[in-house]
């Protein structure tokens, strides 16, 4: 069946480090993924996104990188700072159903002073 | 300020008894979308609407309702809760389909933690 799962449920960084939070997913046939990053009492907030014609994108000190043939996503975090310890999502979506967007069960980032 | 609302931020109720939580968004956006969170589950999709009069099931639908009378607002309807329904709920929305363009992703609300007890 599909899924979306990540290899670190938890994740220590020092500040100025770069981070990198990994992602499984199973379904083939997703084309888009996305990184939600969740801060405590917060809804999830939408960081960067990749299309499965892409290898690689960037944004503003994160990247996102995917392997469709291990099916893996990962997210890259240069200079990790205090506040961008959350909880990081992916999420992946079909072309079949383009509004339904599977999440995967999230990763712990702490970031250490 | 662009914003997707919702009310309340805490509810506690009994089982049986029918609740709404509402859902507004200011950004005229055509999608939106119900999701729950549990703790190891993440977040799964309760309902979505594409537009006006127009909704689907997610992953999760049994136990909801939903409607889209206006495009502003995507409330969500327990009519008999059950203890099983204790959740943190989100509501989202989108400008355009996922997928078509970059940086659509959904717009979260900060969420209704509902107690059923």
């Amino acid at each position: 069946g599909e899924s979306v799962g990540l290899h670190l449920p938890t994740l220590s960084v020092q500040e100025g480090d770069n981070s990198i939070i990994n992602c499984a997913y199973s379904n083939s046939a997703s084309d888009y993924f996305i990184w939600y990053k969740q801060e405590s009492g917060k809804g999830p907030q939408f960081i960067i996104d990749i299309r499965s014609n892409m290898d690689k994108r960037q944004g503003q000190r994160v990247t996102v990188l995917l392997n469709k043939t291990v099916k893996h996503l990962s997210l890259q975090i240069a200079a990790t700072q205090p506040g961008d310890s959350a909880v990081y999502f992916c999420a992946e979506n079909g072309l079949s159903s383009y509004d339904k967007v599977i999440f995967g069960p999230g990763t712990s980032l702490s970031v250490i002073p | 300020e662009a914003q997707v609302t919702q009310n309340p931020r805490y509810l506690i109720t009994v089982t049986g008894k029918k609740l709404t939580v509402t859902c507004s968004q200011n950004m005229n956006h055509e999608y939106m979308s119900w999701y729950r969170q549990d703790p190891g589950l993440g977040l799964r999709q309760i309902y979505y609407s594409m537009n006006v009069e127009v909704t689907d099931k997610g992953d999760v639908p049994e136990g909801y309702k939903v409607s889209r009378k206006e495009k502003r607002n995507f409330p969500l309807i327990l009519e008999s809760p059950s203890p099983n329904q204790t959740s943190l709920y989100f509501c989202a929305s989108s400008l355009k389909p996922l997928g078509q363009g970059f940086g659509y992703g959904y717009t979260f609300g900060s969420g209704t933690r509902l107690t059923v007890v």
